[in-house]
């Protein structure tokens, strides 16, 4: 699997846009880049995934390169509860596939 | 999103004993399960895989004869970590995938304290 580089931390100030950073420059053609989060003592939560195009849903939006070697997660309005441990991965997707092998990811502190 | 459970959320054991933990995915079938280990202030390291009616596939330098795991249908998992020591004591977390989704759903998560 291609390994990811995230910056250690990041701070955001409470009601602006988190835009998190991800470089995956040795990501092959069929190799998906998803995004979890940590919430400290939790499971990781599933936040969003994609392979070429753009990605929005309900909790993120993902940004991808048109060279795919890096992306971006935008959480559009941070809140507090925001604060936590975001994991930028790159793996096969589908149904034969699914391991995840988590870097050290982005300590993001959402402040008021 | 899906929802998977693990019980217990926290256990203590004495050196040399077993325990049990269980992974549920409550609303949905897991042709897949995966077992993490975390350890303070690190990331999570896979450990193992585990397919429905298959036998589970370590990761390189995972004891398999000590970290138990059956995979005996599609909503349960156990991972059972056989004479525990105290460097055995770890944030372990289990994640369900369905074969038709990309996405794995972790569980809460269990603390094992051996002491």
């Amino acid at each position: 699997d291609a390994k990811t580089t995230q910056p250690t931390s990041m701070d955001c100030a409470e009601g602006r846009a988190a835009n998190l950073p991800c470089n995956h420059s040795t990501i092959s053609g069929n190799e998906y880049v998803y995004w979890y989060r940590q919430i400290h003592s939790q499971g990781p939560q599933y936040i969003i995934h994609g392979l070429k195009n753009n990605e929005t849903n309900e909790m993120a939006s993902l940004i991808i390169t048109e060279d795919r070697k890096s992306s971006t997660l935008i959480l559009p309005h941070a809140t507090l509860r925001d604060t936590a441990v975001y994991y930028c991965i790159v793996g096969f997707g589908g149904t034969s596939y699914g391991k995840l092998t988590f870097g050290q990811g982005t300590i993001l502190t959402v402040h008021p | 999103g899906a929802v998977v459970s693990q019980h217990p959320s926290r256990v203590i054991c004495k050196s040399g004993t077993s325990v049990k933990i269980e992974c549920r995915s409550l609303d949905f079938q897991a042709t897949t399960m995966f077992w993490y280990r975390q350890f303070p202030k690190q990331s999570l390291m896979l450990m193992a895989t585990s397919n429905e009616g298959s036998k589970a596939t370590y990761e390189q330098g995972v004891e398999k004869d000590k970290f138990l795991i059956n995979h005996a249908s599609l909503t349960l998992s156990t991972l059972t970590v056989t004479s525990a020591h105290p460097e055995d004591s770890s944030f372990y977390i289990c994640s369900a995938k369905s074969d038709r989704g990309y996405e794995q759903y972790f569980g809460p998560g269990t603390r094992l304290t051996v002491t």
